[in-house]
């Protein structure tokens, strides 16, 4: 069975500053990606970012890198320079083999001007 | 445009009732899913279909009802057996259950039980 465990409920960030949200994953499948999904206040989920476990480098988009740690089974995000619009609740999730998305529980991101 | 379409958007209930929430993509993908959002809670599986006419059960199935008639339609039943129907429920979509796709999802339905 997989896992994903977010232990941060909510974090703050002045605007302009990075942020890093965690995330620790359990999987006994040496075949895994690893995903990050936004969800702002209007309720849909925004893909932002995707790692395999078989990706040498650590992935980006934009602003956005997941800093993936094997050995340790973390795949944090960090964001870059935020903006007011990142405040949402951000998911990470993982699928291992062919089995369905597993989701942690989610942190509340608020930005601050 | 390709997405996921879910209506309506707000539904409200009385007890005792079955409701349907609707799904419609034209991604042309294989896989479709429902999820449940409650707060504090991520979201948790209730079904999914990896092919037309067929389904199977997720982690939070009972009470819940599925068909998957057609490629592009994935309408969940909330029955009355569900104890505690009022939720946020998620649609979603990938190409298959393969791990290096991730999911499209749709907007989203607010259940309410009145």
């Amino acid at each position: 069975a997989q896992k994903i465990t977010q232990t941060q409920p909510g974090m703050f960030v002045q605007e302009k500053e990075a942020v890093t949200l965690d995330c620790t994953y359990d999987t006994s499948d040496p075949s895994y990606g690893l995903f990050w999904y936004k969800q702002p206040s209007s309720g849909e989920m925004i893909f932002l970012i995707y790692q395999g476990s078989y990706d040498q480098q650590n992935a980006t988009e934009g602003r956005y890198s997941l800093n993936f740690q094997k050995a340790r089974k973390s795949a944090n995000l960090v964001i870059s320079a935020s903006q007011l619009g990142d405040s949402a609740m951000y998911f990470c999730a993982m699928s291992a083999g062919y089995s369905t998305l597993t989701f942690g529980k989610g942190t509340m991101l608020l930005v601050s001007p | 445009d390709g997405g996921i379409t879910q209506s309506p958007k707000y539904l409200f209930r009385k007890e005792g009732q079955n409701v349907t929430l609707s799904c419609e993509q034209n991604l042309n993908h294989d896989a479709m899913y429902w999820y449940r959002q409650d707060p504090g809670q991520g979201l948790r599986l209730i079904y999914y279909s990896q092919i037309v006419n067929d389904f199977q059960k997720g982690d939070i199935a009972e009470g819940y009802s599925v068909s998957r008639e057609k490629k592009e339609s994935f309408p969940l039943t909330v029955t009355s057996a569900q104890k505690n129907p009022t939720a946020f429920y998620l649609c979603a979509s990938s190409i298959s259950t393969s791990g290096d796709y991730g999911y499209t999802f749709g907007s989203g339905t607010r259940l309410t039980v009145v």
